[in-house]
């Protein structure tokens, strides 16, 4: 299948850090989506971009689409103890024989110490 | 409430003894879809559905199957379970374009 490769695999920050992180395809994708996993849930969705270039915000959280549509982009600023979770990014292709299907990188695991 | 429920929500089971995961929508969602997550590996699909009687496979599909004979439910069957089969596992469910709505997992053991 697709392979997206997510980085960092970790971070561990204090509290009011700024946290980045990045998702990168060998692949075109015509949507990237951001998940949030809290402990003992199922992911929930952050963050859905559809446009090359596209920057959009949700609260302390904000995502963009690269402009090759290869790669995307979470920015948490002044992090606090509930931004702890895994993240998790995800590709759609929306054509061929990939149509549908959604492709998801191996997480980033959020610690934050107050 | 719009859910994606999942049972059970924790299963101990034995080598080679058949089990059946339950997953159930009440969104009307077309697409349904189960993923196992693993450490280190992220989420990765184990079979999806685009509609009723429709049904392929993902990237990890060996020893697993399921079936869609209704929208609303999407079991998936195990038939001889083996310990490399313990995992999380997340049913979701989404409609064409639109944002998968996850389950709340099935933690499986396989001893």
């Amino acid at each position: 299948g697709q392979q997206l490769n997510q980085s960092p695999q970790s971070m561990f920050i204090q509290e009011g850090e700024d946290v980045s992180m990045n998702c990168t395809s060998s692949s075109i994708f015509n949507t990237w989506l951001w998940y949030k996993q809290d402990p003992g849930e199922g992911p929930v969705l952050l963050i859905a971009l559809y446009k090359a270039g596209e920057l959009t915000s949700n609260g302390r959280l904000t995502a963009q689409f690269g402009i090759t549509r290869k790669d995307s982009f979470l920015n948490i600023s002044a992090s606090i103890p509930s931004d702890v979770g895994i993240y998790f990014c995800a590709g759609r292709a929306d054509r061929g024989s990939t149509l549908g299907r959604l492709y998801f990188g191996r997480g980033t695991q959020l610690t934050v110490w107050p | 409430e719009a859910q994606v429920t999942q049972n059970p929500r924790y299963l101990i089971t034995v080598t080679g003894k058949k089990l059946t995961v339950t997953c159930s929508q009440n969104m009307n969602h077309e697409y349904m879809s189960w993923y196992r997550q693993d450490p280190g590996l992220g989420l990765r699909q184990i079979y999806y559905s685009m509609n009723v009687e429709v049904t392929d496979k993902g990237d990890v599909p060996e020893g697993y199957k399921v079936s869609r004979k209704e929208k609303r439910n999407f079991p998936l069957i195990l038939e001889s379970p083996s310990p490399n089969q313990t995992s999380l596992y997340f049913c979701a469910s989404r409609h064409p374009g639109e944002k998968l709505f996850f389950g709340s997992g099935t933690q499986l053991s396989v001893l």
